[in-house]
């Protein structure tokens, strides 16, 4: 079985940082990705992590932790842009099927 | 850059009728993946195919056939649609995974159907 939970909504200003948190337990584990999809958009790809620790690209850094089955999102310097759902996705085996979270709507206010 | 393209963008269907959804991707990968998402529910595997001729079954497989004749194209079919399969509908495709190595999967635009 998989069970892959997120918030479901958060709200932040323009300018802060917001940390966006999954948990997850799976079967099999073989590395964590996080995509982010505008509304009425396809997810586009963000990040990936397979050890533990902290991944930085830019404004955007993902952090995995296996032991605990954790991990977060953290999204610097906001911007209206980001405004997007987040999603949060466990790669099982070796055929590369993903099993997604339900997402984290993230708004984004001036 | 036309990486993975769906058809139709949108189509409307009655109970019963039957379509066939297609996924074409330009990148030479090897796995490709129909999901289907729906409110509250997240992305949830339909079928797969880790490569030409062949298929699996995902998570939500009952209804839906699915075919990979070529490398390059996997369709989706409903054969009697019903309106619980009512959704949008997202191909993507990947190079083949796993062993820690970062293949991310990529996604068309979806197809939007209703069923009434």
């Amino acid at each position: 079985g998989q069970n892959i939970d997120q918030p479901t909504e958060m709200t932040a200003t323009e300018g802060a940082i917001v940390q966006i948190n999954c948990t997850y337990q799976t079967s099999g584990f073989n590395g964590l990705f996080w995509y982010q999809q505008h509304a009425g958009e396809a997810p586009t790809f963000l990040s990936y992590n397979v050890l533990d620790g902290l991944e930085e690209k830019g404004r955007f850094s993902s952090f995995l932790s296996r032991s605990k089955g954790y991990s977060y999102l953290l999204l610097k310097e906001l911007q209206m842009k980001d405004s997007a759902s987040y999603l949060c996705a466990v790669r099982e085996d070796g055929n590369n099927r993903l099993a997604f979270g339900k997402g984290n709507q993230v708004v984004v206010i001036p | 850059n036309a990486g993975v393209t769906q058809t139709p963008k949108f189509r409307v269907l009655k109970t019963g009728q039957s379509m066939t959804l297609l996924c074409a991707q330009d990148m030479n990968h090897e796995y490709m993946y129909w999901y289907r998402q729906d409110p509250g529910m997240g992305l949830r595997l339909i079928h797969y195919s880790v490569g030409e001729g062949t298929t699996a079954k995902g998570e939500v497989p009952d209804g839906y056939n699915v075919s990979r004749l070529k490398k390059q194209n996997f369709l989706l079919g409903l054969e009697s649609a019903a309106p619980s399969q009512t959704s949008v509908y997202f191909c993507a495709s990947s190079y083949s995974g796993g062993g820690g190595v970062h293949q991310p999967q990529h996604f068309g635009d979806g197809t939007r159907l209703s069923i009434l």
